[in-house]
């Protein structure tokens, strides 16, 4: 696709439900990332993949939250058993991976995010 | 673990002047990337502008641009000539390329600076 597209934009769920969130990378993209930001405040990183490697799971604040990232394509960001504290919107970004020996990524673009509301 | 900080968590300038948003980092690396997004009320992030550390020259970017001091890990952005669609949070992201898939290529993020221009 053209961008980076998130699903749902808005979800409202109750407390204890769980909840999946889509996020479609920019084709080709072989890193994606997810982030949650929560109201006026700045990026807290969750989860990370990048091509076949193993993911970086250092930012998931419980064993609730958890991720998936099939055929190397569509990521899902599923949280368990919500609370009122994971209401936030959650980004999804992907970036090219140049390769190399100090190969690196190029910049993020980001969706437009999914305004999650536990209530 | 590399962190980033902007120690302005709100700034204002009037329409048509110059203002800086700064931005200061950690790492123990030689050569990594830095980012400067924007993000406006609409949620989307939006790349400003990006600065590799072997690169010396300050990048710029149209009304953009930033001073980039190594030995002092600064890195830091002029807006000039200051529009009202300039108004957004504005964040300054490290990734470090590193030279393996287990520890390079995350996005970190500063806490972010709100910058409102006043007509």
């Amino acid at each position: 696709g053209a961008g980076v597209s998130q699903s749902p934009s808005n979800k409202v769920t109750e407390k204890g439900k769980d909840v999946e969130l889509r996020c479609d990378p920019i084709s080709g993209h072989t890193a994606l990332y997810w982030y949650r930001q929560s109201l006026g405040q700045g990026l807290e990183f969750l989860i990370y993949f990048q091509g076949n490697s193993a993911p970086d799971k250092s930012g998931l604040p419980s064993d609730r939250f958890s991720a998936e990232r099939t055929g190397g394509s569509v990521s899902t960001l599923t949280i368990q058993r919500t609370q009122q504290e994971d209401s936030a919107v959650y980004l999804c970004a992907s970036s090219f991976y140049r390769g190399g020996y100090r190969g690196a990524n190029t910049e993020a673009f980001f969706g437009q995010g999914t305004r999650l509301t536990v209530v | 673990a590399q962190t980033v900080t902007q120690s302005q968590p709100e700034m204002s300038v009037q329409e048509a002047e110059t203002v800086t948003l700064s931005c200061t980092y950690d790492t123990s690396e030689n050569n990594y990337y830095l980012f400067w997004y924007k993000q406006p009320p609409s949620r989307q992030m939006i790349l400003v502008i990006r600065q590799e550390a072997y690169k010396q020259q300050n990048a710029t970017e149209n009304r953009f641009s930033v001073n980039f001091q190594k030995a002092a890990k600064s890195f830091s952005l002029k807006i000039s000539d200051s529009q009202l669609g300039d108004t957004a949070m504005y964040f300054c992201a490290f990734m470090n390329p590193g030279v393996s898939m287990e520890y390079g290529n995350k996005l970190v993020f500063g806490a972010g600076t709100i910058l409102r221009v006043k007509s």
